[in-house]
């Protein structure tokens, strides 16, 4: 089974500008999870889609923001690049059940850097 | 508000000894504590898992150690070898949020010949 897959693995961009990320999650999985990663803050959850829907959502600004497809494939779009966004952008999936205990599976992220 | 901390922020180990990390949750409705290895250049990749109904897990040479009274959980890591050398965060999430996961600050481990 193919794992989580995100494109692209690098990103530059300037501040002020815009950028997608892409998330394929495992075949049969319908959550998809953002997480970034910093050295500072550490990981810190941004939100989840299930069956299209946002499901949860963490402490970020609107210009952080999300999709899925039917096909639970998932995008995330950020707005305004502010320097502070550089980051490893983490994506997870998970069948999406409410079982607190259901394992999450994380792509190798996107590293996008904000000059 | 940091909900989980985790120390020690780094750890250097001996090829065959013992790692331990420790980490204190301060949300009661956490009821899954996960432990996730990163190696440069990969996302998190989980290791091994707790729920607090029971004080002990072992898989392997890995072992959770939960004190729900405390509100703290262990990770211990028996022989280490150099190949366990990677970052280490543990976790936490509340019943319905799975994916919504709370993660320590991270140990970066090395394991010395």
């Amino acid at each position: 089974k193919a794992g989580v897959t995100q494109t692209p693995r690098y990103l530059i961009k300037t501040r002020g500008q815009q950028v997608t990320l892409s998330c394929s999650p495992i075949s049969g999985h319908r959550s998809v999870s953002w997480y970034q990663q910093t050295p500072g803050q550490g990981l810190q959850f941004l939100f989840e889609y299930f069956s299209e829907t946002q499901r949860n959502k963490g402490n970020f600004p609107g210009r952080f923001s999300g999709r899925q497809f039917s096909n639970s494939r998932s995008e995330m779009n950020v707005s305004t690049l502010e320097l502070g966004d550089s980051a490893l952008y983490l994506c997870a999936s998970s069948y999406g059940t409410v079982l607190s205990n259901e394992k999450l599976f994380f792509g190798s992220g996107t590293q996008l850097s904000v000059l | 508000q940091q909900q989980v901390k985790q120390s020690p922020q780094s750890l250097i180990v001996q090829k065959g000894g013992i790692s331990i990390i420790n980490c204190a949750y301060e949300n009661t409705a956490f009821d899954y504590f996960p432990w996730y290895q990163q190696f440069p250049g990969k996302g998190p990749a989980l290791l091994i898992a707790i729920r607090p109904d029971v004080s002990e897990k072992k898989e392997g040479r890995f072992t959770i150690s939960f004190n729900k009274s405390a509100k703290q959980f262990s990770l211990h890591i028996m022989d280490s070898q150099p190949g366990d050398s990677a970052t280490y965060f543990c976790a936490a999430s509340a019943r319905g949020t799975a994916s919504k996961l709370t993660f320590g600050t991270g140990t970066r481990l090395q394991v010395t010949l």
